[in-house]
Order: C-alpha cells, then sequence, then structure tokens
C-alpha cells in the first residue's frame, strides 16, 4: 500500500484530456512538500513530466500541466497522443516516515 | 548534460550483499547535490533506498531496516550502493539517480537488473 494513492489506470481516446490524481495526507504533500510526476515508457527509466508541484522542464510538452491543492496533487495531458501511454508515477516527501515516497502508478491507455 | 551509469553483478545469492557503483559524467559529485538509489521489482511501482551528499552525509528508506550502505568516491566521480542480508523480494532494477534541492529525481541512470537467487 503505497503513502500517495494512484488510481491503477485511467484511458482516453486521442486528442482527449485525462487527469491522474494523486492523494496523501498532512504528512506529505499536505505538509507543504513539493510533488513531482514522473512518466515511464516501456523498458525505460522513468523521466521527469513536472517538477516543484506545477514546473514542467524544457523538452517537455505544455499538453502536460500539474497541480496541487491541499493533501492531494493532480497530473493532466491534454491533447492525448499514442506516444503518451506510458506509466505515470507521482513522488514527495513523508515526514513521519523520513522517507521520498511515490504513488503506486497509473497506466495510461490511449485507445 | 549529466549521465549516469550503474554497473555491478546481475545475480546474487540469498543472504549475501548486493554491490552496485555509479558512475557520473557531465558533473562533478564534488560540486554538490544529492545522489541516490531507487530500485523497482518487476511489475511493480518504485522505492526509494537511499541518497548520499557530496560532503559523505547519507539517508535511507528506514523500511530497509539499516541494511543500506551507501558511499561516494569523488576522485573517481562515483557512488555506490551495499545491500546486505538480501532475500528474494529485494529482487528489482536498481536505478542510480541525482535529486535536485527540491526532492526531485531529475536524472536517472538506466537502471541494473539484479536477480537475488541461489
Amino acid at each position: 500500500q503505497s503513502v500517495l494513492t494512484q488510481p491503477p489506470s485511467v484511458s482516453g481516446a486521442p486528442g482527449q484530456r485525462v487527469t491522474i490524481s494523486c492523494t496523501g495526507s498532512s504528512s506529505n504533500i499536505g505538509a507543504g512538500y513539493d510533488v513531482h510526476w514522473y512518466q515511464q515508457l516501456p523498458g525505460t527509466a522513468p523521466k521527469v513530466v513536472t517538477h516543484d508541484n506545477t514546473d514542467r522542464p524544457s523538452g517537455v510538452p505544455d499538453r502536460f500541466s500539474a497541480s496541487k491543492s491541499g493533501t492531494s496533487a493532480s497530473l493532466a495531458i491534454t491533447g492525448l497522443q499514442a506516444e503518451d501511454e506510458a506509466d505515470y508515477y507521482c513522488q514527495s516527501f513523508d515526514t513521519s516516515l523520513r522517507a521520498w515516497v511515490f504513488g503506486g502508478g497509473t497506466k495510461l491507455t490511449v485507445l | 548534460q549529466v549521465q549516469l551509469q550503474e554497473s555491478g553483478p546481475g545475480l546474487v545469492k540469498p543472504s549475501e550483499t548486493l554491490s552496485l557503483t555509479c558512475a557520473v559524467s557531465g558533473y562533478s559529485i564534488s560540486s554538490g547535490y544529492s545522489w541516490g538509489w531507487i530500485r523497482q521489482p518487476p511489475g511493480k511501482g518504485l522505492e526509494w533506498i537511499g541518497n548520499i551528499y557530496h560532503d559523505g552525509r547519507s539517508s535511507h528508506n528506514p523500511s530497509l531496516n539499516s541494511r543500506v550502505t551507501i558511499s561516494v568516491d569523488t576522485s573517481k566521480n562515483q557512488f555506490s550502493l551495499k545491500l546486505s542480508s538480501v532475500t528474494a523480494s529485494d529482487t528489482a532494477v536498481y536505478h542510480c539517480v541525482k535529486l535536485e534541492t527540491s526532492g526531485c529525481f531529475a536524472y536517472w541512470g538506466q537502471g541494473s537488473l539484479v536477480t537475488v537467487s541461489s
């Protein structure tokens, strides 16, 4: 059971918008720690798609955006493309566990 | 561009110690930041193992019960992981990472699969 809770799967048709939620608690996201999102394509290492709650690294399409509110965060992907099909993970710090923690991951399927 | 590359045995026997090294290029470890390890069991999610700062300070995931030792060799621009008393549940792809100040794991090695089996 992950400290950060994500839906196991989401799906959408090409061109549509999907969101992936990441629910934490007062000891991690709610405590003010930054949330970062990673995309993992099959057989590859995770790659940062957003960091520091809302920022996007250079090279990541502006179709990817993230937000944070209270004890939760979310990643939105607009204009879905086949190449977006991957596993997505949220990550933050938990002060009770004294550990960097990840969500369980969400598999995005582009229909 | 920062690049990280893991190396080490792909097979470790139960109860023995897993050892991996991460070679860093494109950035001098002695200049700062934190460097760490994350693992991913086959078909499962990501787990933070621990990290070390350029000055040698380190921290690790309490769930690993002090089996973790992370060290840094600034002369070789590399850092290492040792995980003792391994069991089959330690079978995973092990990634070395560079940790930004905000806590974002900004750079990842491609990963090294380590199987624990007799």
